[in-house]
């Protein structure tokens, strides 16, 4: 079975700095899909980025970007130019497709604050 | 553009009572649906998933159940509430088939069994 992996239970960092947030994953499959979602405290998850495997270049939304390593299976998060609302729990996520139905596997996810 | 319900936002319940949380997705046809728990402070754990009208699959046995009367209604129900019920419960829609298809999130709702 398909495991996620976040091991940084919390981080920190300064308004306008860089922070990068580490997933991992164990798959046997060579197709497949990662996101990250952050959940603000208004619990609300938002879809923040995406990556499809069979892609080399890693996605980029504004001041969000992965580095996504498929033979090392890491799938990590940079925020650029971090804001007071960047503030959030960040899941990483993992998309499995069996039985018909693709089916998301969640990390335990990364508190992020971000000081002024 | 889809849209997705949940209802009620916050529910306090005593012990023994039953459950029904319900939602709804606008916009979209024939959507997967998903039921999320999250306790305090962890991650999301699936529940239940529908690809269809009366199609349920369950990932943990519990005493919850799952129903789908419509296609765009996704119902989660108990009949005698636990202290480890309490949660937030959280539903889910994505497109089906192939793709990079997200799964878009209701609002949730905030469950305490007291």
């Amino acid at each position: 079975a398909q495991t996620v992996t976040q091991s940084q239970p919390e981080m920190s960092v300064q308004e306008a700095e860089t922070v990068t947030l580490s997933c991992t994953y164990d798959t046997s499959e060579s197709d497949y899909y990662l996101f990250w979602y952050k959940q603000p405290p208004s619990r609300q998850m938002i879809l923040v980025i995406r990556q499809e495997a069979y892609k080399q270049q890693n996605a980029t939304e504004n001041r969000f970007s992965v580095n996504f390593q498929k033979a090392a299976k890491s799938f990590s998060l940079k925020i650029s130019d971090s804001q007071l609302g960047d503030a959030a729990m960040y899941f990483c996520a993992y998309r499995s497709y069996w039985g018909g139905s693709e089916k998301l596997v969640f990390g335990k996810g990364t508190k992020l604050t971000v000081n002024p | 553009s889809q849209t997705i319900h949940q209802w009620p936002a916050t529910l306090v319940q005593p012990v023994g009572s039953p459950l029904s949380l319900e939602c709804t997705v606008e916009g979209t046809s024939n959507p997967n649906l998903y039921w999320y728990r999250q306790a305090a402070g962890r991650g999301l754990q699936l529940l239940f998933y529908s690809v269809g009208i009366g199609q349920i699959s369950s990932e943990v046995p519990q005493n919850l159940s799952a129903s789908r009367p419509q296609d765009r209604q996704f119902i989660l129900s108990s009949k005698k509430l636990l202290l480890s019920d309490s949660g937030f419960y959280l539903c889910a829609w994505s497109v089906g088939g192939a793709g990079a298809y997200e799964q878009y999130f209701g609002p949730g709702t905030r469950l305490t069994v007291t």
